[in-house]
């Protein structure tokens, strides 16, 4: 079945420091990635997604992401966090799966950055 | 905003109550989701609609009643629930493809006591 790792539940970093949250997933077919964003009290938003071409996608506010296909990553970066990027961050697979589109979302990452 | 609507937004229910959640959306989209959010687990896809049908019943206990009338309603009939029931319910939309972003409501609090 399709799942989706995310490895860290809770970060806490600094202003200014640099971010790398990972993600990885299990499907043997071709898929399309997203990274989702919760900014407190606030709905799920998309942040970046990768469909096919450059494997480095770059996404709103700085962020970016790689899809590594021989690891099955797809992990977020961003070289300098913001106080206002404190978030929940959430990885999403969507894949077609015995004639449905599912998408499949990672347990989700804690991110609080202190200014 | 995203375009997608949940109502209510928080819900307090009895176990032997029935309830209802509503979303809706005037996105144009024609696939429709319920997901269940709760501490600590992944987002839980409970079910998908495309096109008003429901495409993805993924082991939902049957106290879970979803109903697509058109394409721009989505409703979860609650009945008979147990306190473990008690998460966030979201909504989401896109259009039918693996392409697809989804955008989400900003879900129902739900409490069972």
């Amino acid at each position: 079945a399709q799942s989706v790792s995310q490895h860290n539940h809770h970060v806490i970093l600094s202003e200014a420091a640099s971010l790398e949250l990972g993600c990885n997933y299990s499907y043997g077919g071709t898929v399309n990635l997203f990274w989702y964003v919760q900014y407190p009290g606030q709905h799920l938003q998309l942040l970046l997604k990768y469909f096919s071409g450059d494997p480095l996608v770059k996404g709103i506010k700085g962020f970016e992401a790689e899809f590594i296909k021989s690891k099955f990553s797809f992990n977020l970066r961003k070289p300098s966090v913001q106080w206002s990027d404190t978030a929940e961050y959430f990885c999403a697979v969507n894949a077609l799966t015995s004639g449905t589109y599912k998408y499949i979302f990672g347990t989700g990452t804690r991110l609080k950055v202190l200014a | 905003e995203t375009g997608v609507t949940q109502t209510p937004r928080h819900l307090v229910m009895g176990m032997t109550n029935k309830k209802s959640l509503k979303c809706e959306q005037h996105l144009g989209h024609n696939a429709m989701y319920w997901y269940k959010q709760s501490a600590k687990k992944p987002l839980e896809l409970m079910f998908v609609y495309s096109l008003e049908e429901r495409v993805e019943n993924n082991s939902v206990p049957s106290r879970f009643s979803p109903e697509c009338p058109n394409s721009s309603h989505l409703f979860l009939h609650l009945h008979t629930l147990q306190p473990e029931d008690s998460a966030l319910y979201l909504c989401a939309s896109s259009p039918w493809g693996d392409w697809a972003e989804a955008f989400f409501g900003q879900g129902t609090r739900l409490t069972v006591v």
